[in-house]
């Protein structure tokens, strides 16, 4: 069965520091890979996502993931974070050709000023 | 114009009761999901329909049973409501290719 594992799920840090958020997947084929943020009391937001290309992604809010294929990992990646990015962040994947998207547990960052 | 709109926002009831939560998307596309997110944040896929077929129907118990009258609508009924219901369920529609799933902004259901 296709699975999504986030880990660290609460993740504390202070403004200015870098945030690194792991996400392996458990599928062998094509896959879809998203990362999905939700601010508190809110829905959830696309950040960024990749389907095929350079492996580096850039997204919204000086958010980017890397996809390593022979570690099926996409990290995400912000090199200073805001108070602002205090949000859940969830890890996604789908697969090409079947109806499923699946996420990970999420990750609860929350950024101290 | 929002993608995905869901009503209602919030909905309180009491045990027992049968309610509905309707979800309309705007976007044309093929497939729409419910998702229930729990109070530790988990989001568990529930249903998943593509052009008004049943496509995914995880382990939900029957109470709750989603109907697509077109492409555009998914809506969720639930019967007997009970207290472990309690959670923001989240409407989505995304493309066959799954290029994207945009997200309704949920509805927060409180069984009292």
């Amino acid at each position: 069965a296709q699975s999504v594992s986030q880990h660290n799920h609460h993740v504390i840090l202070s403004e200015a520091a870098s945030l690194e958020l792991g996400c392996n997947y458990s599928y062998g084929g094509t896959v879809n890979l998203f990362w999905y943020v939700q601010y508190p009391g809110q829905h959830l937001q696309l950040l960024l996502k990749y389907f095929s290309g350079d492996p580096l992604v850039k997204g919204i809010k000086g958010f980017e993931a890397e996809f390593i294929k022979s570690k099926f990992s996409f990290n995400l990646r912000k090199p200073s974070v805001q108070w602002s990015d205090t949000a859940e962040y969830f890890c996604a994947v789908s697969i090409y050709g079947n109806n499923r998207l699946a996420f990970g547990k999420g990750n609860q960052v929350v950024v101290i000023p | 114009d929002t993608a995905v709109s869901q009503t209602p926002k919030y909905l309180v009831t009491q045990m027992g009761n049968d309610k509905s939560i309707k979800c309309e998307q705007n976007l044309g596309h093929d497939t729409m999901y419910w998702y229930k997110q729990d109070s530790k944040k988990f989001l568990k896929i529930m249903f998943s329909y593509n052009n008004k077929e049943l496509i995914i129907n995880e382990t939900v118990p029957n109470r709750f049973s989603p109907k697509s009258p077109d492409k555009a609508h998914l809506n969720l009924h639930i019967n007997s409501l009970e207290l472990g219901d309690s959670a923001v369920y989240f409407c989505a529609a995304a493309d066959s290719g799954h290029t994207e799933a945009f997200f309704g902004q949920g509805t927060r259901l409180t069984v009292v």
